[in-house]
């Protein structure tokens, strides 16, 4: 198994251009998130899916969108990037028993300059 | 909505000391509580974890500790190596959340040979 893989792992961008980050899990997990971490700081959540077309927001969603077509990808969508998304970027997964816990496994995660 | 601290932001330990950080959380419901290891450029990953009806787990070094009456778990590592130097998360969630995890900030550990 690859585990979970994205891409680009290095994008410069100009303000106001966009850009779509993937994220590809081959585990059959059912939930799937995407985080920023920026310098020094914890990981803050974007936005999360539990499920093939059922996404939600999380704690920044802000300039960012989401979609979910299949189990295995969760692309991240900016528009009109901002110097303040400037961050470190991970997708991870999770499989959830109905315990409700669950290990999270990240990808390597993609570092976005916006300039 | 749930709020996790962690202390100290910086650690700084002799090779074969213990080491100790704290989270706190603010919501009583969560009941899931990880701590990832992140070492420098790369990805975050579980290195323990424990649930709210469990007070204590341990595996080999590492050891988490939870007080849910004050709303409070620990990590201790001990006889800690130079290869323990990385930044470590806490977490805490509650599994009506969807498996949503707020994270502390974050302890940078430097373990000095």
């Amino acid at each position: 198994n690859a585990g979970v893989t994205q891409t680009p792992k290095f994008r410069i961008l100009k303000i106001g251009q966009s850009m779509t980050l993937q994220c590809t899990q081959d585990m059959n997990h059912n939930y799937m998130y995407w985080y920023r971490q920026d310098p020094g700081m914890g990981l803050k959540l974007i936005y999360y899916s539990v499920g093939a077309g059922i996404t939600d927001k999380g704690e920044v969603p802000n300039g960012y969108n989401v979609s979910r077509s299949t189990t295995e990808d969760f692309p991240l969508r900016l528009e009109l990037a901002a110097p303040s998304q400037t961050s470190v970027y991970f997708c991870a997964s999770s499989y959830l028993w109905i315990a409700g816990e669950g290990e999270q496994y990240f990808g390597p995660g993609t570092r976005l300059t916006v300039t | 909505g749930e709020n996790v601290e962690q202390h100290p932001s910086t650690l700084s330990v002799q090779e074969g000391d213990s080491a100790v950080i704290k989270c706190t959380y603010s919501d009583s419901a969560s009941n899931y509580f990880p701590w990832y290891k992140q070492e420098l450029g790369k990805r975050p990953q579980l290195i323990i974890d424990i649930r709210s009806n469990v007070g204590e787990k341990k595996d080999q070094r590492i050891a988490v500790t939870l007080n849910k009456t004050a709303k409070h778990f620990s990590l201790h590592i001990t006889e800690t190596q130079p290869e323990d130097s990385a930044v470590y998360f806490c977490a805490a969630s509650r599994d009506t959340n969807a498996g949503k995890s707020t994270f502390g900030d974050g302890t940078t550990l430097t373990v000095k040979p």
